[in-house]
């Protein structure tokens, strides 16, 4: 099984500052890496598949980078309503589908 | 739009069975596979179940394999999971998740439900 870790567990920022969220993949996922945006309550979004791309309707702030091992979800400048808990997720094996632990990222 | 709407929770005693259901609209049922996924009260995601668009293909996760069936009614846009010899680590909120198909890839989740929440407690 493919396991995901995700850091840091908890990322406090305020309005307006960058985010820089990390995913590992304890061996290559390739680029089938996905990012979920989850706020309380509610169910996950997709946000950003295949590592790079954004889900239709996703602010052009949100963007992922990384390939292999190591992924990265970056928030340009947070708005109030980014403060949630984000999921990385790997596509590479059927059907052992992993999500990471979560990072949540809070107010200030 | 659209809209995956779950039924079938509650509270169900460990050893039982319960059966969820997934009603979907607002897309050609029949194009795409369906998963179950579920989350632990105060906990992450787990992906469960999923099911190719004509049941060809269905995957388990270890966690579940051999206990839970996943099924689908394309005539009815309905998607099922058969849950028996329940657990209590079961407990969790589950998740009816559409498959991203062409415009984002297999196995990449597009579209949600809110939820049916399962409770497994004597």
């Amino acid at each position: 099984e493919i396991v995901l870790t995700q850091s840091p567990a908890t990322l406090s920022l305020s309005p307006g500052e960058r985010a820089t969220l990390s995913c590992r993949a304890s061996q290559s996922v390739s680029s089938y890496l996905a990012w979920y945006q989850q706020k309380p309550g509610q169910a996950p979004r997709l946000l950003i598949y295949d590592a790079s791309n954004r889900a239709t309707g996703i602010p052009a702030r949100f963007s992922g980078s990384g390939s292999g091992t190591d992924f990265t979800l970056t928030i340009s400048s947070l708005e109030p309503e980014d403060f949630a808990v984000y999921y990385c997720q790997q596509r590479s094996n059927w059907p052992q589908f992993t999500f990471g632990p979560g990072t949540k990222v809070d107010i200030k | 739009e659209v809209q995956l709407v779950e039924s079938g929770g509650g509270l169900v005693q460990p050893g039982r069975s319960l059966r969820l259901s997934c009603a979907a609209s607002g897309f050609t049922f029949d194009d795409y596979a369906m998963h179950w996924v579920r989350q632990a009260p105060g906990k992450g995601l787990e992906w469960v179940s999923g099911i190719s668009w004509n049941s060809g293909s269905i995957g388990y996760a270890d966690s579940v394999k051999g206990r839970f069936t996943i099924s689908r009614d394309n005539a009815k846009n309905s998607l099922y999971l058969q849950m028996n010899s329940l657990r209590a680590e079961d407990t969790a909120l589950y998740y009816c998740a559409k498959e991203g198909g062409p415009d984002y890839g297999d196995y990449v989740f597009d579209y949600w439900g809110q939820g049916t929440l399962v409770t497994v407690s004597s």
